[in-house]
């Protein structure tokens, strides 16, 4: 089975403008949630989508938003681009009402801005 | 504010003794500890978890322990092998999300 994948890896874009980062979840997981990891602060829980519907938001600012499609792949986006959105985007996937435990995460993609 | 507190960014250990990783909180509403590993590159995988109504989870050379009282949680890794060497990650869930802590990198010397 296929690991939880994340396109692409590596982005580099400079202030004002916006990104949109991919996940595909695992085969069967309906859950796909975001994180972003920057150094000193850990892993930032920014949202949760499953069938399609945000389920629950983390603390972060609207340029941050998501989607999930039906095929359940997701994606996020930040508009306005600042210098300290750079980080390692992370996501992750479940079977909705696992526990999380049974949450796989993706590699990641690393966002710099300039 | 955070939530969970890693205090030690980093932990230097020799191989083949025990390794100790501590994670406080403040939160009394998480009631479910994990911690994950993170090696380069790849995305943090889930190492051991502990309920709220437990106060210790073994898992091979891994175990958790919980003391509720004191909103502490650290992770004993006995013996260290050099595989081991990663970042550590304490989360604690509650209220339907994942708060994790700034993480730990240990490094295990051969």
């Amino acid at each position: 089975k296929a690991g939880v994948t994340q396109t692409p890896r590596y982005l580099i874009k400079t202030r004002g403008q916006q990104v949109t980062l991919s996940c595909s979840p695992i085969s069967g997981h309906r859950s796909v949630s975001w994180y972003q990891q920057t150094p000193g602060q850990g892993l930032q829980f920014l949202f949760e989508y499953f069938s399609e519907t945000q389920r629950n938001k983390g603390n972060f600012p609207g340029r941050f938003s998501g989607r999930q499609f039906s095929n359940s792949r997701s994606e996020m986006n930040v508009s306005t681009l600042e210098l300290g959105d750079s980080a390692l985007y992370l996501c992750a996937s479940r079977q909705y009402g696992q526990g999380m435990d049974e949450q796989f995460f993706g590699p990641g993609t690393r966002l710099t801005v300039l | 504010d955070q939530q969970v507190k890693q205090n030690s960014p980093s932990l230097s250990v020799q191989e083949g003794r025990i390794s100790i990783l501590n994670c406080d909180y403040t939160n009394s509403m998480f009631d479910y500890f994990l911690w994950y590993k993170k090696y380069p590159a790849e995305g943090p995988t889930f190492l051991i978890s502990i309920s709220s109504i437990k106060d210790k989870n073994e898992d091979g050379r891994f175990t958790v322990f919980l003391n509720k009282s004191a909103k502490h949680l650290s992770l004993h890794i006995v013996p260290s092998q050099p595989g081991d060497s990663a970042v550590y990650f304490c989360a604690a869930y509650g209220g339907n999300k994942l708060v994790f802590g700034a993480g730990t990198i240990l490094r295990v010397k051969s």
